[in-house]
């Protein structure tokens, strides 16, 4: 079965520009979430959708949000970019979140974000 | 707080078994992942422990004691392709997707 699919791959922004992210998750997974992943700070998590609600949140500026649609289809949004949010931003995908192995979260090849 | 560390950096020959050791500190405990990346692509998933003890899945090993809060993946019979990032993880909550990742043990496996 198909991955997670996100897009762009690649993307160049200028500072104090907002960029939109999208993830597509493996088909028949409802929790969506994303991670920024730098050199520095490694992966850190963003926040989590589950059925179209935000479930967890992670310790990232109001500048950063998200949704989810009714297909677990999933964006996030950077506003007023600044040049240390420069990252990987990765979306990953899971069935439920609840308890169990098979809940493992499986990620995308995620998106290269460049402010300039 | 939330605390998970690992070492930076580790070196270890074709052929040999190598141990990544993961130390953690979290509000809560409702499981520990291991994930291999490699450079420039996405982590992908290698072992799950939510019970104390040794889970073994071919040349990867992961190990789990819950009241030391220390875990370790174990690689057997290294192979060049081994050389990766290895990113330990826990999940801190029953519900949701929320985990806290470690910064990562870059693995370089030498001929």
């Amino acid at each position: 079965k198909a991955g997670v699919t996100q897009t762009p791959r690649y993307l160049i922004k200028t500072r104090g520009q907002q960029v939109t992210l999208s993830c597509s998750p493996i088909s028949g997974h409802r929790s969506v979430s994303w991670y920024q992943q730098t050199p520095g700070q490694g992966l850190q998590f963003l926040f989590e959708y589950f059925s179209e609600t935000q479930r967890n949140k992670g310790n990232f500026p109001g500048r950063f949000s998200g949704r989810q649609f009714s297909n677990s289809r999933s964006e996030m949004n950077v506003s007023t970019l600044e040049l240390g949010d420069s990252a990987l931003y990765l979306c990953a995908s899971s069935f439920t979140g609840t308890e169990g192995p098979g809940n493992t979260i499986y990620f995308g090849e995620g998106s290269w974000l460049t402010v300039v | 707080g939330q605390n998970i560390d690992q070492p930076t950096e580790m070196t270890a020959t074709e052929g040999a078994i190598v141990q990544i050791n993961c130390t953690y500190q979290t509000s809560g405990f409702n499981g520990l992942f291991w994930y291999q990346q490699h450079a420039g692509e996405a982590p992908t998933f290698l072992s799950y422990n939510v019970l104390d003890g040794l889970e073994e899945k071919g040349r990867f090993s992961s190990f789990l004691s819950r009241s030391k809060g220390y875990s370790y993946l174990l690689l057997k019979e290294l192979q060049m392709k081994d050389s990766a990032s290895y990113l330990c993880a826990v999940r801190g909550d029953n519900y949701g997707q929320n985990f806290v990742f470690g910064p990562g043990t870059r693995l370089s496996v030498l001929p």
